[in-house]
């Protein structure tokens, strides 16, 4: 069975600090790879993805950027952090990119900008 | 490009009553639709997706009927319970490789006894 992990579970960080989540998927190969963001009380928004190693493209600007190393590895980061960049960063998986493959969200990252 | 609406805020119901979530939608091309729950603090979860031939998707209760004429994709289940409080998210997947999975704004449900 396929296990999607994303670190760290929370994060309190400074504005203009830098960030780094991650995520990994173990039990599928070349999946495709999907990074959203939730601020409070908002809507999933997509900001990145990845339908394979070193590939990334983004659909969202927020000042942030996301990269995958590994087959199996997603990480979104950012060199400054923002106010706005607080919310609930949500890795997820599909299948592939067919229109009809549902996505299999991570637990989720909680990030709070101060 | 593609977009997603659905019943805005927050929906109230007394245990025991149906329960009827809207969502409709705008899209280029035919479209999937699906339904996400997400229960407070945790990831969305896929509660239902819709099928090609007109199948009626049934999940935990609940379920969702995909009309294209309309393009509707409501969420209903008979008898609302405690445990279905949480916020409901329509989402939509449409055109070629990799399109994006677009949610709407949410609903959040609250069932009381």
């Amino acid at each position: 069975a396929q296990t999607i992990h994303q670190w760290p579970v929370a994060e309190i960080k400074a504005v203009g600090s830098p960030l780094s989540l991650g995520c990994t998927i173990k039990g599928k190969s070349s999946p495709n790879l999907y990074w959203y963001w939730q601020a409070t009380g908002g809507t999933l928004q997509q900001l990145f993805y990845s339908i394979t190693v070193g590939q990334v493209e983004s659909v969202v600007q927020l000042n942030l950027s996301a990269s995958r190393p590994k087959d199996d590895q997603f990480i979104l980061s950012t060199e400054k952090l923002l106010l706005s960049h607080s919310g609930f960063y949500l890795c997820a998986w599909s299948l592939d990119g067919g229109a009809g493959s549902d996505y299999t969200f991570g637990s989720g990252t909680r990030l709070l900008v101060i | 490009g593609d977009s997603v609406t659905q019943t805005e805020g927050l929906v109230t119901l007394t245990e025991g009553l149906p329960v009827m979530l809207n969502c409709t939608y705008q899209s280029t091309y035919s479209p999937f639709l699906f339904w996400y729950v997400q229960h407070l603090n945790e990831a969305p979860k896929l509660l239902l997706k819709s099928f090609t031939d007109n199948k009626r998707p049934e999940h935990q209760g609940f379920h969702a009927t995909l009309h294209k004429s309309s393009s509707s994709f409501h969420l209903q289940k008979s008898s609302a319970q405690l445990s279905d409080s949480a916020l409901y998210y329509c989402a939509l997947r449409a055109g070629g490789s990799n399109a994006k999975l677009t949610f709407g704004k949410g609903t959040k449900l609250s069932v009381k006894s």
